[in-house]
């Protein structure tokens, strides 16, 4: 199976910041990855899929980059609300469908 | 507007068998493909498996040998069991719609259930 591995484990982030969640394959995934944002308590919701396209209501701040085995989640600019954490989902080979370990984006 | 509920026992014996049912509401059950995942803090987010009404499904390998997923169509729910559980169980469980076709990722989500496995 193809393991997903997220860094940083924890970002510490001020409002306004750019910030960057880094997700690497250790397989080929093309470009069938997925990032969620799940807040305490909550389910994750889809944020993009295809590495790249944001799912209708996903704010454009939010963006995602890179194919192959590197995959980036870009917020261009942090809201109060996007404290949460974040997970990379691939899709490119299943069974099973695999997710990294999640980032943690909390307050600085 | 869908929504999913997940339902079943929150509390599991070891070796017993883990029943959730999960109810589709806001449309027909036999619209996507469905699947069930869990998190746990010691193994996050895992995919346990997808379910069709036709019966199409596929499983996680690591859990395929425990593992059944059914559809109640007269019901509009969706279900999976898990035989002899552990406490390595332990975890939310989630209910969730497949996207797209031909992409396994999950733009509907329950709102989960917590399952502990304890004696």
């Amino acid at each position: 199976e193809i393991v997903m591995t997220q860094s940083p484990a924890t970002l510490s982030v001020s409002l306004g910041e750019r910030v960057t969640v880094s997700c690497r394959a250790s397989q080929y995934a093309a470009h069938n990855l997925a990032w969620y944002q799940q807040k305490p308590g909550q389910a994750p919701r889809l944020l993009i899929y295809g590495a790249s396209t944001r799912v209708t209501g996903v704010p454009a701040r939010f963006s995602g980059s890179g194919s192959g085995t590197e995959f980036t989640l870009t917020i261009s600019s942090l809201q109060s609300e996007d404290f949460a954490v974040y997970y990379c989902q691939q899709y490119n080979q299943w069974p099973p469908v695999t997710f990294g370990g999640g980032t943690k984006v909390e307050i600085k | 507007q869908v929504q999913l509920q997940e339902s079943g026992p929150g509390l599991v014996k070891p070796s017993e068998t883990l029943s959730l049912s999960c109810n589709v509401s806001g449309d027909s059950v036999k619209s996507y493909y469905w699947s069930w995942l869990r998190q746990s803090p010691g193994k996050g987010l895992e995919w346990i498996g997808y379910i069709y009404f036709s019966g199409d499904a596929d499983y996680n390998p690591s859990l395929k040998s425990r593992v059944s997923l059914s559809v109640d169509t007269s019901k509009n729910e969706f279900s999976l069991r898990l035989r002899s559980v552990t406490a390595a169980d332990t975890a939310v469980y989630y209910c969730a719609r497949r996207f797209i076709a031909g992409m396994l990722v999950f733009d509907l989500w329950g709102r989960g259930t917590l399952v502990t496995v304890s004696s």
